[in-house]
């Protein structure tokens, strides 16, 4: 079964640019979550999507944005980069919000503002 | 503001000693703790999860504790390995699914 797939796995990007990431889930699960991961802030939860609804924001500014497809697909945008949005992006995917089988997630895209 | 805290923030053991890691929440709204371990260059990876109406939870070498009096749980690893060497997360959540991460500690084991 496949896993959690995220492209791209790196990124660079100039500050002002806008960038867009994707996670494919796995099969069947409907559920998608992206975090943020730095050195500094650690694990940082963005949003979490189910059935094309976002469900749950976390205390990012308005230039992070996302969406989820009825295939369970979701991307997720980030616009006027600064050089704070450095950091590994994770996408997680669980059949359902909290399922017992915990979420599972990608290996990550890194992206780099320069 | 954290509201999972994780303690301590690196640990070194020899081969076949027992890591200890330990969390401690203020939110008894959280009902869904799980531990997640990261490997360089990988996403974290669901290891063991608890709920609050248990105390204790073990899969194979991994044993939470849950203390729901004292707002602690911790991770036990048995028989540390060197493969066990990776960074280990806990979190907590509620009803808003979203996970609350705790800062990571780094998990050394020496052959």
């Amino acid at each position: 079964k496949a896993g959690v797939t995220q492209t791209p796995r790196y990124l660079i990007k100039t500050r002002g640019q806008q960038v867009t990431l994707s996670c494919s889930p796995i099969s069947g699960h409907r559920s998608v979550s992206w975090y943020q991961q730095t050195p500094g802030q650690g694990l940082q939860f963005l949003f979490e999507y189910f059935s094309e609804t976002q469900r749950n924001k976390g205390n990012f500014p308005g230039r992070f944005s996302g969406r989820q497809f009825s295939n369970s697909r979701s991307e997720m945008n980030v616009s006027t980069l600064e050089l704070g949005d450095s950091a590994l992006y994770l996408c997680a995917s669980s059949p359902e919000p909290q399922g017992a089988g915990g979420y599972t997630f990608g290996s990550g895209t890194r992206l780099t503002v320069v | 503001q954290q509201q999972v805290k994780q303690s301590p923030q690196s640990l070194i053991v020899q081969k076949g000693g027992i890591p200890i890691i330990n969390c401690a929440y203020e939110n008894t709204a959280f009902d869904y703790f799980p531990w997640y371990q990261q490997f360089p260059g990988k996403g974290p990876a669901l290891l063991i999860a608890i709920r609050p109406d248990v105390s204790e939870k073990k899969e194979g070498r991994f044993t939470i504790s849950f203390n729901k009096s004292a707002k602690q749980f911790s991770l036990h690893i048995m028989d540390s390995q060197p493969g066990d060497s990776a960074t280990y997360f806990c979190a907590a959540s509620m009803s808003d699914y979203k996970l609350s991460f705790g800062a990571g500690t780094t998990v050394t084991v020496r052959a």
